[in-house]
């Protein structure tokens, strides 16, 4: 499968503790995006790299919240001191640059904050 | 901020029936793109449209990109359970990095 990976798919954990995702975008896509989405929501803009560098942050992002992506390949992002706010769904996306905008998502990576 | 506004957010119909999905800005978009999302799923892409006016069809489903490319709508036409998920649109940029912003998006179900 040459699609976009992310793990884990679900993830429990108590408030005040971390957690990091990780996103593994379609091989030859040089973009890489994190979205947030809650319940019967449409996904949230959180931050994209082209390559390893990180071009934009949305304002949604706290401090708590930080994203890497050092070779230019998988990317990770990392949750500090969780709070229940932050339970959603966590999608990653990959795109070539290209003008049409095309994102291929992942599955998500589900994040339930007790 | 550019916003993206879905109307109807839920829909429930009977097999057979046709429906229309509608997704409005005041913000004007280079591209706009329309994706069917599963529960527990990420979105799938399902058309792009690129230029004020243009209709693309797939199998069942019409999609319509304003004159002023500001507003999409997506049609379709006797709707089988398998339609059944969320439907987001979705408008790109150029100048924001490709960046997309999403409706709210619009759950529809088909009851057999």
């Amino acid at each position: 499968d040459t699609g976009v990976s992310q793990d884990p798919r679900h993830k429990i954990t108590k408030r005040g503790q971390n957690v990091t995702f990780r996103c593994d975008p379609i091989s030859e896509h040089n973009r890489l995006y994190w979205y947030r989405q809650t319940l019967g929501q449409g996904p949230e803009f959180l931050t994209y790299f082209q390559n390893e560098a990180q071009l934009e942050k949305s304002r949604l992002l706290s401090d708590r919240f930080s994203a890497e992506r050092p070779k230019g390949s998988f990317s990770t992002l990392e949750i500090q001191r969780t709070e229940q706010g932050d339970s959603a769904m966590y999608l990653c996306a990959s795109s070539l640059f290209m003008n049409t905008g095309e994102l291929f998502f992942g599955e998500g990576s589900r994040l339930t904050v007790l | 901020t550019q916003l993206l506004e879905q109307s109807p957010q839920f829909l429930s119909i009977q097999e057979g029936e046709n429906l229309t999905v509608y997704c409005n800005s005041s913000s004007v978009f280079s591209s706009l793109q329309w994706y069917r999302q599963e529960p527990g799923e990420g979105p799938v892409l399902l058309v792009t449209v690129v230029t004020g006016g243009e209709v693309k069809k797939l199998k069942r489903l019409t999609f319509q990109f304003g004159d002023a490319r500001k507003d999409s709508s997506l049609h379709i036409t006797a709707a089988q359970p398998g339609d059944t998920g969320l439907y987001l649109c979705a408008g790109s940029n150029n100048n924001a990095g490709n960046m997309l912003t999403f409706g709210g998006g619009t759950r529809l179900m088909v009851k057999p």
